[in-house]
């Protein structure tokens, strides 16, 4: 079964810090690739999404992130966080075809001090 | 801008009553799911619901759990006798294309069984 890792659960950075959140997946087949935040009191609103071509994509609120196809990695990247990035960021996969049912990692909670 | 809209927005009852979360999807999306969150969890795949049927159910999804459009706005996750391990917030999501679009998430029903 399709399964995905997010490896830190709570990451505290200060502001302007450079952020890599990491996320690692299980399936050998081709998949769709998908970040979710969810602020404080929000719903979930999609990041950034990789369904092919260039494996560096680029989201809003200046995050990007790579995916690597030999890693099974999708890592989420900001070069310099502010307070207001303070959220909790979900990885998610969905196979390449179908109803596109999503795999949730289990979600970073990210807190940036100001 | 449009957006998937939930009530209510938290929901009690008692064991082994009946409970209706309600979702309006965005108006023009034909794809349909129901996601759920135990705290401190990971957000689960419940179900997928593409013209009228359901497409896809997980593990989760037993006799306990029905989904409905019953009319061109609405849909519905019915839980028929609710367990205490039901309580979770519940996020109904919508997409226009399906495979190769992303989902729109609702802001969450928090239901609470006691």
């Amino acid at each position: 079964a399709q399964s995905v890792s997010q490896h830190n659960h709570h990451v505290i950075l200060s502001e302007a810090a450079s952020l890599e959140l990491g996320c690692n997946y299980s399936y050998g087949g081709t998949v769709n690739l998908f970040w979710y935040v969810q602020y404080p009191g929000q719903h979930l609103q999609l990041l950034l999404k990789y369904f092919s071509g260039d494996p560096l994509v680029k989201g809003i609120k200046g995050f990007e992130a790579e995916f690597i196809k030999s890693k099974f990695s999708f890592n989420l990247r900001k070069p310099s966080v502010q307070w207001s990035d303070t959220a909790e960021y979900f990885c998610a996969v969905a196979l390449n075809t179908g109803f596109q049912k999503l795999v949730f990692g289990t979600g970073t909670r990210l807190l940036v001090s100001p | 801008e449009p957006e998937v809209t939930q009530t209510p927005s938290h929901q009690v009852t008692q064991m082994g009553q009946e409970v209706i979360l309600r979702c309006v999807p965005i108006s023009n999306h034909l794809y349909f799911y129901w996601y759920r969150q135990i705290l401190g969890q990971k957000v689960e795949f419940l179900v997928s619901f593409y013209n009228n049927e359901i497409s896809e159910k997980s593990e989760i999804f037993d006799d306990q759990f029905s989904v409905e459009r019953p009319d061109g706005s609405n849909f519905t996750l019915k839980i028929r006798s609710t367990k205490l391990e039901d309580s979770a917030m519940y996020f109904c999501a919508s997409t226009l294309a399906g495979t190769f679009d992303e989902q729109f998430f609702g802001p969450g029903t928090r239901l609470t069984v006691l």
